[in-house]
């Protein structure tokens, strides 16, 4: 069974403070993993897609990479309106589940004036 | 370029009703998925469809609940005899074919 755990549950930061986000998977070959945002009161929000070991994605202040166990979403110099809970996916090679994203808890970002 | 929309957005039920969530697709996406949020707890997978066909359906509970994605209109999640259990957000996502999946702002459920 496809498994996704993060770490830490809850992250507070002050603003500027940049720190590192986890995310370790076990999957029975990996299509794709997947970060996602997604603030109170709204639906997960894309944001980067990793297909293969070694890969490196970036948006403004956020950059994603990704081993064969584990991704990490990496936030430089974040500001307040970082705060939200990051949602790490992981979508399953071949057969009909391929269309299914396992999700893990979250971690809650607050970032401090 | 609208995005997933989803209704009702809130949506009160007393146990035993009928629940229907609807979902209208981004433009030109072809693929559906439901996914489920019990409070305190992640995203759960429940189905996946294509125009007419459920491809996936092994998150779906066994009795009770449905889903549809007509030719035409909205894909439709169906909840028969609600329990206080069913209480949660639900998710509907929509992708292009091999393309990342966007999500609606959800319907949360609650049974009174």
């Amino acid at each position: 069974e496809d498994q996704v755990t993060q770490s830490p549950e809850a992250l507070r930061l002050q603003e500027g403070e940049s720190s590192s986000l986890n995310c370790s998977y076990t999957v029975s070959g990996l299509r794709g993993l997947f970060w996602y945002r997604q603030d109170p009161g709204k639906g997960p929000e894309f944001l980067f897609t990793l297909y293969s070991a070694g890969e490196e994605k970036e948006k403004e202040r956020l950059k994603a990479t990704l081993t064969k166990k584990e991704s990490f979403l990496h936030i430089t110099a974040p500001k307040p309106e970082d705060s939200a809970t990051y949602l790490c996916a992981v979508q399953a090679a071949g057969g009909t589940s391929y269309g299914k994203l396992t999700f893990g808890q979250g971690t809650i970002l607050t970032v401090h004036p | 370029n609208a995005g997933v929309m989803q209704n009702p957005r809130h949506l009160v039920r007393r146990r035993g009703q009928e629940a229907r969530l609807r979902c209208s697709p981004m433009k030109g996406h072809s693929h559906v998925y439901w996914y489920r949020q019990l409070p305190e707890e992640g995203l759960k997978f429940m189905v996946y469809l294509q125009k007419e066909n459920i491809i996936d359906e092994s998150g779906m509970p066994k009795e009770r609940f449905s889903a549809e994605f007509p030719k035409e209109g909205p894909s439709i999640l169906r909840i028969q005899q609600v329990v206080r259990g069913d209480s949660a957000a639900y998710f509907c996502a929509s992708s292009l074919t091999d393309q990342p999946q966007h999500f609606g702002d959800g319907t949360r459920l609650s049974i009174l």
